[in-house]
């Protein structure tokens, strides 16, 4: 099975651009994170969604940062304007309900993430 | 309280020694403690998780302490191997599916 998908891999642009980037979860997943990764901050989690509905948006820094998941095998982040500061690695990762498997927690599969330069 | 404080922030071992990373946390309600291995240019991936109702679990060469009381856990490398030199991210979760992550330690292992 294809694990977490993300595109692009690496994006560079130019500050006040709009950037999106991609995510397409492991089939059948049911949570969906969005994590951004700096050395400074480490891992952040930036919002997550459970079957296509936003649960937690608290670690979104700004207005500028939205995400969307319009169908259980789409989501997308998007940054408008872009600054330089939100240069970054940007990870998706995607997981099961617990309660389904009977496990009290499942792992989180995570994409190997977008490079995110602003210049 | 929702942080979870992990240190040392590098690490370098020998091949064949013992790596030891250690996490702490203040929030009592958190009943889930993963580690997370990442390897350059990849995402995260789970390694070993333990549950606060056992003091010890172990997965081949790797080891997870826990310390109820003292609010503590550790990651235990025995053996460690070039392999194995990666970041490591402890985390806790109170029964949701938002995980709290460390700040990552870097381990690298000479061979």
């Amino acid at each position: 099975d294809a694990g977490v998908i993300q595109s692009p891999r690496h994006e560079v642009t130019e500050m006040g651009q709009e950037v999106t980037l991609r995510c397409k979860p492991i089939s059948g997943h049911d949570y969906l994170f969005w994590y951004r990764q700096t050395m400074m901050r480490g891992l952040e989690l930036l919002i997550y969604f459970n079957n296509n509905v936003p649960i937690d948006d608290s670690g979104m820094p700004e207005d500028r940062f939205s995400a969307k998941m319009p169908n259980a095998s789409f989501s997308t982040l998007k940054i408008q304007p872009s600054e330089p500061r939100d240069s970054a690695v940007y990870f998706c990762a995607s997981s099961l309900i617990p309660l389904v498997t009977g496990a009290t927690h499942q792992p989180q599969h995570f994409g190997d993430g977008t490079r995110l330069s602003i210049l | 309280q929702q942080q979870v404080k992990q240190s040392p922030q590098s690490l370098i071992v020998q091949k064949g020694g013992i790596s030891i990373i250690n996490c702490a946390y203040e929030n009592t309600a958190f009943d889930y403690f993963p580690w997370y291995q990442q390897f350059p240019g990849k995402g995260p991936a789970l390694l070993i998780a333990i549950r606060p109702d056992v003091s010890e679990k172990k997965e081949g060469r790797f080891t997870i302490s826990f310390n109820k009381s003292a609010k503590q856990f550790s990651l235990h490398i025995m053996d460690s191997q070039p392999g194995d030199s990666a970041t490591y991210f402890c985390a806790a979760s109170n029964n949701t599916d938002k995980l709290i992550f460390g700040t990552g330690t870097r381990l690298q292992v000479f061979p």
